[in-house]
């Protein structure tokens, strides 16, 4: 059974600095990685897809990473901005269509 | 495109009480989740819809909660009786997914969720 892990559960940061998300998984047998954003209220967007292929995507100032054999996902965050302030959660996907999701990590980021 | 719609976007009951939740997922996507959201916590998957079939409910806890999807479109999730830890968001999602085992691209389709319904169980 896949376990996801998020690690820091909560990271508040100052506005500019470059950030890390950290998540990990147990079932190395992963066909895409995904990260997703949550808004206080909101239903989960979508930020990143990386294919069990890939080692990384990007879109704008996220970066997100993929090392299958180590289980592991991280997710930069470059310049933050107090827009960025939300919930991310990364969620793995398995056979039979099986996506589990992390814990997350609530982010603040202090003009 | 339009999102996926889920209604109501609060809820509040008394435990005993039922309660029902509805979702339309975006046009011609084929799967269709439904995910339990406790505060602080990620999203579990209560049960996944592959067109009007139930692929997984393995976490559906059964004997309260029950589910369907009629005619491959809309769905609607139902709490009978509710206790007070189902208090959460319930999250709709869906995906293009059609070809589900045959082909590696079909699992490279990015989930779309709806804002949820925010259950509160008093």
């Amino acid at each position: 059974k896949q376990e996801v892990t998020q690690i820091p559960a909560a990271l508040s940061v100052p506005e500019g600095e470059n950030l890390v998300l950290n998540c990990s998984f147990t079932d190395s047998a992963i066909y895409n990685l995904q990260w997703f954003r949550q808004d206080p209220g909101k239903g989960l967007t979508s930020l990143l897809l990386i294919q069990s292929s890939q080692r990384e995507q990007t879109s704008g100032r996220l970066n997100a990473s993929l090392d299958k054999s180590s289980g592991r996902s991280t997710l930069y965050i470059a310049a933050s901005q107090p827009g960025d302030s939300a919930t991310y959660l990364c969620a793995g996907l398995n056979a039979g269509n099986m996506l589990t999701f992390g814990g997350g990590t609530r982010l603040m980021v202090k003009p | 495109e339009a999102g996926v719609a889920q209604s109501p976007r609060y809820k509040i009951i008394e435990k005993r009480q039922s309660v029902a939740f509805w979702c339309n997922p975006i046009s011609g996507h084929a799967t269709l989740y439904w995910y339990q959201q406790i505060l602080g916590q990620g999203p579990k998957l209560l049960i996944q819809f592959q067109n009007n079939g139930v692929v997984d409910d393995s976490q559906l806890p059964k004997d309260r909660f029950s589910a369907e999807r009629l005619k491959g479109v809309d769905s609607t999730l139902k709490i009978q009786p509710a206790k007070l830890e189902d208090s959460a968001v319930y999250l709709c999602a869906s995906s293009p997914d059609r070809a589900f085992f045959s082909s590696v691209s079909s699992y490279n389709s990015p989930l779309h969720f709806g804002n949820g319904t925010r259950l509160t169980v008093t």
